[in-house]
């Protein structure tokens, strides 16, 4: 019962450098999110999809780029790499939009940027 | 604008005692959800419950009880007896509207043995 996987688990990158996070899930969920966890802080949303083929802007997408092209994967972008994007990634999924539905998280990719 | 405060950032207890996380939010929705979810050492995030605004009734499941007062925009949780395998990063979410699901900042809570 695989749920959210999201690969890598760790990764340190240089500064200037690309990379791509992978987030895939089983349970034929529409809706897919990108949010980052600094220290401190609670979760805030990065990215969203509501299904293939449609993203949109979360609270803080400078900087990053995703792509929906099936329904079980949601790659996150990051095109030049910043010590600012130093932070834990996570990304989840819930079968639809409505308010009730609670949200699936993989366990997160822990990203430095030195 | 939808918002979430935890108050207490770091909360410690001795196993066995009891401790409530305070939650309050600002919502202008009429209907919306309340969430929390647990961060283990781990670091995965664990749903615990969700609430909706049309259902004030307490909730407890074993240890754990939620307590929702719509009158002090609250939704707090108890643990009874923690035990050091309750030490976590605790955090409290709102949905309403269209919005993204809004996050507190998070309670870490420590049992100590």
């Amino acid at each position: 019962n695989a749920g959210v996987t999201q690969t890598p688990k760790f990764r340190i990158l240089k500064i200037g450098q690309s990379m791509t996070l992978q987030c895939t899930q089983d349970m034929n969920h529409n809706y897919m999110y990108w949010y980052r966890q600094d220290p401190g802080m609670g979760l805030k949303l990065i990215y969203y999809s509501v299904g293939a083929g449609i993203t949109d802007k979360g609270e803080v997408p400078n900087g990053y780029n995703v792509s929906r092209s099936t329904t079980e994967d949601f790659p996150l972008r990051l095109e030049l790499a910043a010590p600012s994007q130093t932070s834990v990634y996570f990304c989840a999924s819930t079968p639809g939009g409505g308010l009730g539905q609670p949200q699936h998280f993989g366990d997160g990719t822990r990203l430095s940027i030195l | 604008a939808q918002k979430v405060t935890q108050a207490q950032t770091e909360i410690s207890v001795v196993e066995k005692e009891d401790v409530t996380l305070d939650c309050v939010y600002e919502t202008r929705d009429t209907t919306y959800y309340l969430f929390w979810y647990k961060q283990p050492p781990s670091g995965e995030l664990v749903f615990l419950i969700r609430r909706n605004s049309f259902d004030e009734q307490n909730e407890i499941s074993g240890r754990y009880s939620w307590n929702f007062q719509k009158s002090t925009s609250s939704f707090n949780f108890t643990i009874t007896a923690s035990q050091v395998v309750d030490s976590a990063v605790y955090f409290c979410a709102l949905k309403s509207g269209n919005t993204p699901l809004v996050f507190g900042k998070g309670t870490r809570l420590s049992v100590i043995a």
